[in-house]
């Protein structure tokens, strides 16, 4: 069965330092990686995805994330922390079924942000 | 903007009286899903429709059921709320793999459930 870590509950740095927030998955077919934002009492927002080709994938926000197949990892990164980025990250996998239409994403159990000032 | 809008963003119920959230989405999407997030926790999913078709996860209870009327709109109910139940209530929507849809599922902005 697929599933996703996220090791870190919440993640500190400074404003102006780069920020990592890490993400490993397990699936047994090729991995479909997102990653999804969410600030208080909001909804998910998309960030970026990887699904084939370039391991570094570029996304909303400065937001990169690379893709690590020996690793089995999906870190999400930013050069330049922002006060603004202060919220919860969820990384998610999808189902690698290939048999239905729709996807169905296997959450991370998030992982909180704190960018100080 | 193409989008998913819920309503109400915050709603307030009393103890077994029933309550119906709604989403509606104009990306005319023909996958909808609702998520169930409590404190900051994962979101669960619950349902999805894939077209007219509705997809029950195993662990959802019978209290929750949807309806989807239309491609657009989509409607959660609980038909006997308990205090367990107060969360987050999350709809998304994608368009399917078979139709050129690119693994994104977008997210409306939640809708808070208070039980008293």
């Amino acid at each position: 069965a697929q599933s996703v870590a996220q090791p870190e509950d919440q993640v500190n740095v400074a404003e102006g330092n780069p920020l990592t927030v890490k993400c490993t998955y397990s699936v047994s077919g090729n991995p479909y990686l997102f990653w999804y934002v969410q600030y208080p009492n909001r909804g998910l927002q998309f960030l970026l995805k990887y699904i084939t080709g370039d391991n570094l994938v570029k996304g909303s926000y400065g937001f990169e994330a690379e893709f690590n197949k020996s690793q089995t990892s999906f870190h999400l990164k930013k050069p330049s922390a922002l006060v603004s980025d202060s919220a919860l990250y969820f990384c998610a996998v999808r189902d690698p079924r290939v048999d239905t239409g729709f996807q169905k994403l296997v959450f991370g159990t998030g992982t909180r942000l704190l960018v100080s000032p | 903007d193409a989008m998913v809008i819920q309503n109400p963003r915050y709603q307030v119920t009393q103890f077994g009286k029933p309550v119906t959230l709604s989403c509606s989405q104009t990306l005319n999407h023909n996958v909808m899903y609702w998520y169930q997030q409590k404190s900051s926790q994962a979101p669960k999913l619950l349902f999805h429709y894939y077209d007219k078709d509705f997809n029950n996860e195993a662990d959802t209870p019978d209290n929750f059921q949807s309806r989807r009327p239309n491609t657009s709109f989509c409607f959660l109910d609980i038909r006997s709320p308990g205090l367990g139940d107060a969360a987050m209530y999350l709809c998304a929507t994608s368009r399917d793999i078979w139709r050129g849809g690119r693994e994104t599922q977008y997210f409306g902005p939640g809708t808070r459930l208070l039980v008293l």
